[in-house]
């Protein structure tokens, strides 16, 4: 069966530290990848999506930065935080061709930045 | 890109039907539209996806006219369970697994007793 992972699930960080996020699915084979971050009561931002290794496009400001080392492994990224960079991120794919085209997500990881 | 416009909220009462409707004027042919919900503190869940016409599963029915520049998503006989954030989704699921997809703001449902 499908599945996807992400973790921390809760972090606190002072600004100006760096952050590391990581989601990993499991059960499907080149699934496409997202990032999204929903700040409190707003909507969901995408930040970075993913066809393939290596392939990354990106959304949002330049202190975020995603990377796919492998085929179902995707970490999200940040050099020095922002206050701004608080909210909600959730990792989620869709599956391929053969799918039903739903967006399977993560449980996502809350991050505070102080 | 479809952009997706909907109601910011809306209010209902338990064991009424609820609509909400999606504005997608500019869907392109290979776009299937798709619902999630979403509770606090988790990631949206999928309820339903159609292409056109009228789709219905266990929880939800999808209506699509001829030309999909809108869908409704009905929820039949609501419960207090279905207080969340509805999102409408547009995107070229089957022949490009999605690519870039961009959730619009979402529609506040409550329901009240």
């Amino acid at each position: 069966s499908q599945t996807i992972h992400q973790w921390p699930a809760t972090l606190v960080q002072p600004v100006g530290s760096p952050l590391s996020l990581e989601c990993t699915v499991e059960g499907t084979s080149n699934p496409n990848l997202y990032w999204y971050r929903q700040a409190a009561g707003r909507g969901l931002q995408l930040l970075f999506y993913s066809v393939g290794i290596g392939q990354i496009s990106s959304e949002v400001p330049q202190n975020l930065s995603a990377s796919r080392p492998q085929d179902r492994q995707f970490i999200l990224s940040s050099k020095k935080l922002l206050l701004s960079d608080s909210g909600f991120y959730l990792c989620a794919y869709s599956s391929g061709r053969a799918g039903t085209g739903e967006l399977f997500f993560g449980e996502g990881s809350r991050l505070t930045v102080l | 890109l479809a952009k997706t416009t909907q109601p910011i909220s809306m209010d209902s009462y338990e064991g009424q039907e609820v609509n909400i409707t999606c504005s997608h004027n500019n869907i392109a042919t290979n776009d299937y539209i798709t619902w999630y919900q979403q509770f606090p503190s988790q990631g949206p869940r999928f309820i339903i996806q159609g292409y056109k016409t009228k789709v219905t599963n266990e929880v939800a029915s999808l209506f699509i006219p001829a030309d999909r520049k809108s869908s409704t998503l009905s929820l039949p006989r609501v419960s207090l369970s279905d207080t969340a954030v509805y999102y409408c989704l547009v995107g070229d699921f089957f022949y490009n697994q999605g690519g870039k997809l961009i959730f619009g703001q979402g529609t506040e449902l409550s329901v009240k007793p």
